[in-house]
């Protein structure tokens, strides 16, 4: 079946650091990728996408580029804030298997420290 | 524009008893998934509604149950609670023909004790 594997964490950074977030994925078919974010007490907010490989997905400073040779779609920011502190979940949607169910990974907790 | 809205915020029910949790989708939006949190874990997906009818089911027992209204929006239903229900249910929105992108609520809390 369809699964999504994040690193351990959490991930204590401090302001203007360089952010990673490893997600790598098991999907029989040709799954779409996502980041989804979540603030404290809130539920989850679509981050970016990509639908196909080699599409690099962006938003607010974040990128992750759906890499189909290693089944990967790292999170990357340049420079991280305070105010991106939550937890930050990676999930797949394959169509073709099993419709369009998001499958989730465990999530990573990130604090950014002043 | 509202976006996904979801009631109650919070509730607190004793094992064996049944509890309903109710959605709204985002304006324009067709289709509805219900999602289980447990605390520290990823959302696990309970089913999806389409035109009033289940269109597809995860993993969960025959105890949790949904409905979907002429104007889209939704229940969930849970009966003969246990402690392990305990969690946040997130509703999903989305057009069912790129239902892939899904608009999340803020969740449900529930708490069974």
């Amino acid at each position: 079946g369809n699964s999504v594997t994040q690193m351990e964490g959490p991930v204590t950074l401090s302001e203007e650091a360089f952010l990673t977030i490893n997600c790598t994925y098991t999907a029989t078919g040709y799954p779409s990728l996502f980041w989804y974010v979540q603030y404290p007490g809130e539920g989850l907010q679509l981050l970016l996408k990509a639908t196909k490989a080699d599409d690099k997905g962006s938003n607010k400073g974040f990128e992750a580029t759906y890499r189909k040779e290693t089944t990967s779609f790292h999170l990357e920011k340049g420079s991280v804030q305070v105010s991106d502190s939550a937890v930050y979940f990676c999930a797949l949607s394959d169509q073709e298997t099993s419709g369009s169910r998001l499958t989730f990974g465990e999530g990573t907790q990130l604090t950014v420290n002043p | 524009d509202a976006g996904v809205t979801q009631s109650p915020t919070h509730l607190i029910k004793t094992r064996g008893q049944q509890v309903t949790l109710r959605c709204s989708p985002k304006s324009g939006h067709d289709t509805v998934s219900w999602y289980q949190q447990a605390l520290g874990q990823g959302p696990q997906f309970i089913f999806q509604y389409y035109e009033e009818e289940e269109r597809q089911r995860g993993n969960f027992p025959d105890r949790f149950s949904g409905h979907q209204f002429p104007n889209y929006s939704s229940e969930l239903n849970v009966n003969a609670l246990l402690l392990g229900d305990s969690a946040l249910y997130l509703c999903a929105s989305s057009f069912y023909s790129l239902s892939y992108e899904q608009y999340f609520g803020p969740g449900t809390r529930l708490t069974v004790t």
